[in-house]
């Protein structure tokens, strides 16, 4: 089992359409999450992070948090064509010196 | 405040050959991490460095290497390059030693290694 698995996608939404992106992780006691956006030819640049059970907002973001269920999501609301990259979920372990662990990565096309 | 510097931004090699990656993180930053990213496998850990120790280390042979000097920049070493080492290595940087609520990654440009 990978320690952080995502829907490898691609997912595409029209614009102006809520894009779902979601995580499980394996790791119980893992207390920091992320979220970073990829562009095609670049590197992933931090977007959202998370720690605490429920939702945090930020502009068209919001990342939310269910660590009984192992479980990270992020919800993006009025989705722009610029939002179309790949995403990528990012768990903090407990183990092995703290590393963080990749999920493989969610592709979103956004249809103008 | 500078971000994460790597270079060289690409490089092409041959099999056999050898290639050393560099990274300079951000100012303050003591933690330096790096990553090979492949089409097929996504973001694989190769090894952590923090006070120019090695702190953690994914499951790569040998033949990949690091080390960290006393201003934090950070070096990669490949040696005997195979064709599958072809990929995208990307260095991020992190404070460190802060609580778990401000260890957040923060990645360079990347450098993109092509072995022929």
């Amino acid at each position: 089992q990978k320690e952080v698995e995502q829907n490898s996608g691609p997912l595409s939404v029209p614009e102006g359409a809520i894009a779902s992106l979601n995580c499980t992780y394996s790791d119980r006691g893992s207390q920091s999450f992320f979220w970073y956006r990829q562009y095609s030819g670049k590197s992933p640049e931090l977007i959202m992070s998370i720690y605490s059970n429920g939702d945090k907002e930020d502009g068209r973001f919001t990342a939310q948090l269910n660590k009984a269920s192992q479980y990270v999501s992020l919800l993006i609301r009025d989705s722009q064509p610029s939002d179309s990259a790949t995403y990528l979920c990012a768990v903090r372990g407990t183990t092995t010196g703290n590393q963080f662990y990749f999920g493989t990565g969610t592709s979103l096309t956004v249809i103008p | 405040k500078a971000g994460v510097t790597q270079t060289p931004r690409y490089l092409i090699k041959t099999r056999g050959q050898q290639v050393t990656l560099s990274c300079s993180p951000i100012s303050g930053h003591r933690s330096v991490s790096w990553y090979q990213q492949t089409p097929g496998q996504g973001l694989q850990f190769l090894f952590e460095y923090f006070s120019e120790t090695q702190r953690n280390k994914g499951n790569f042979p040998g033949r990949f290497s690091g080390r960290q000097f006393s201003n934090s920049r950070s070096e990669m070493n490949v040696s005997t390059l195979e064709l599958g080492d072809s990929a995208l290595y990307l260095c991020a940087s992190s404070p460190g030693a802060g609580t778990a609520t401000n260890e957040k990654l923060f990645f360079g440009s990347g450098t993109q290694l092509s072995v022929l």
